[in-house]
């Protein structure tokens, strides 16, 4: 089992939709959880951490994280084209700096 | 402010030569990862620096590999002898002490391909 999963997509939503991004890992310990956005052919960019669980919201967009569950998603709301990206999910694993990420999920936001 | 900075962009080798790539985190930074991305594997780290003194080296895939940060503002990713399996982007990325280590600033990336 890998220890942070993501359905690779594409997820395609239409303009001004809802996405839903989901995410799953495997250690119960993981304190810290974060959502990354690479756009193609660019470097990873971090786009929302959540460390509690529940929701937090940061203008569109919108982590919620379960760690009951493992499982912590994100919602992008009135999605636009600029949006379309691949998302990777991101845990943070022990004491130290290392993250452990997803394959990431493709986004395509269609107008 | 300049951002964590990596050179080459792009090499293209031939197998069995020695690939050297180049890393300089942003200023004030401690904290240095050494990431590679393929379609197949994702982004794996690869090494982690911690006051140019590495941390966890589990990712660095086999002796053909070697890191070095030998100070604060630069450090070294070596590839001797590299493969056309070694082909990928190598991402740097950086990241400030304190409790704000978990946020990591990527450079660009090199992306890598050996012939």
């Amino acid at each position: 089992q890998k220890e942070v999963e993501q359905n690779s997509g594409p997820l395609s939503v239409p303009e001004g939709a809802i996405a839903s991004l989901n995410c799953t890992y495997s250690d119960r310990g993981s304190q810290s959880f974060f959502w990354y956005r690479q756009y193609s052919g660019k470097s990873p960019e971090l786009i929302m951490s959540i460390y509690s669980n529940g929701d937090k919201e940061d203008g569109r967009f919108t982590a919620q994280l379960n760690k009951a569950s493992q499982y912590v998603s994100l919602l992008i709301r009135d999605s636009q084209p600029s949006d379309s990206a691949t998302y990777l999910c991101a845990v943070k694993t022990g004491n130290t700096g290392k993250l452990i990420f997803g394959q990431g999920t493709t986004l395509q936001v269609k107008p | 402010d300049a951002g964590v900075i990596q050179s080459p962009r792009h090499e293209v080798t031939e197998m069995g030569q020695e690939v050297t790539l180049r890393c300089k985190p942003i200023s004030g930074h401690n904290s240095l990862f050494w990431y590679r991305q393929t379609m197949m594997r994702g982004l794996e780290l690869l090494i982690y620096f911690n006051n140019n003194v590495p941390i966890d080296d589990s990712g660095m895939p086999e002796d053909r590999f070697s890191a070095k940060m030998p100070n604060a503002s630069f450090s070294t990713l070596k590839i001797q002898p590299s493969e056309p399996r070694d082909s990928a982007v190598y991402f740097c990325a950086s990241s400030p002490p304190g409790q704000t280590i978990e946020t990591q600033y990527f450079g660009p990336g090199t992306r890598l391909l050996v012939l």
